[in-house]
């Protein structure tokens, strides 16, 4: 069965950046686009990127440009999120999703990794 | 103005139907846009529910139930997601996307509660 497994709660200091992971089973990781989307806690969805899993091409939400970084490594079908220069704002849930290429058909999800920033 | 915007709450009884709109700002034609649905329960991430672009070319996603369907109402610029006979188990959140200007963009969400 498909599975999108993340890495675990993050609590960092502002300033600092932060590496999340995203392990995709049960499917052909390189057939399909990885897409990064984040919550804060009591708000609403928020999309930060797309990352072409088979070329690793990468496209950005302009709010996040020069502060994301999204790469993959297909030895071990798991991608990543690299978000720098971390403020109280980026404290979130951040979750991966996987999509068929330019489709919006996020669907399936992984469970959401909390990321705190604090002093 | 919000590229798409959803009504914060709404609430309906068991049974009933409940219509969920997505108006997309103006001069953007939702004409020409697929509307994608989620649902996000408490506590978990969203799930993929639907899209919807016009009768002949619409989506729904595996297992979602038939109750959930899309439509478009082009006098109010608007994706609607409509659900019928609804269940307690249908209260959640529930997000409509675009892609928009080279970016996936969510509506702000609509709070569904069946009381």
């Amino acid at each position: 069965q498909v599975q999108l497994v993340q890495s675990g709660t993050e609590v960092k200091k502002p300033g600092a950046s932060v590496k999340v992971s995203c392990k995709a089973s049960g499917y052909t990781f390189t057939n399909y686009d990885v897409n990064w989307v984040r919550q804060a806690t009591g708000q609403g969805l928020e999309w930060m990127g797309w990352m072409n899993s088979n070329s690793g091409n990468t496209g950005y939400a302009q709010k996040f440009q020069g502060r994301v970084t999204m790469t993959r490594d297909t030895s071990i079908n798991t991608a990543y999120m690299e978000l720098s220069s971390l403020r109280s704002e980026d404290t979130a849930v951040y979750y991966c999703t996987r999509n068929p290429s330019e489709s919006g058909d996020f669907d399936f999800w992984g469970q959401g990794t909390l990321v705190t920033v604090s002093s | 103005q919000a590229v798409l915007t959803q009504p914060s709450s709404l609430s309906a009884s068991p049974g009933a139907s409940a219509s969920l709109t997505c108006t997309l700002r103006s001069g953007i034609n939702v004409g020409t846009y697929w509307i994608y649905w989620y649902q996000q329960k408490s506590g978990s991430p969203p799930q993929y529910l639907l899209k919807y672009k016009s009768d002949s070319d619409k989506r729904q996603g595996s297992g979602v139930p038939s109750r959930f369907s899309g439509s478009k109402d082009a006098s109010a610029n608007a994706g609607i997601l409509l659900i019928s006979g609804l269940q307690s188990e249908d209260e959640a959140d529930y997000y409509c996307m675009i892609w928009y200007s080279s970016a996936w963009v969510f509506g702000g969400g609509t709070k569904l509660t069946v009381l």
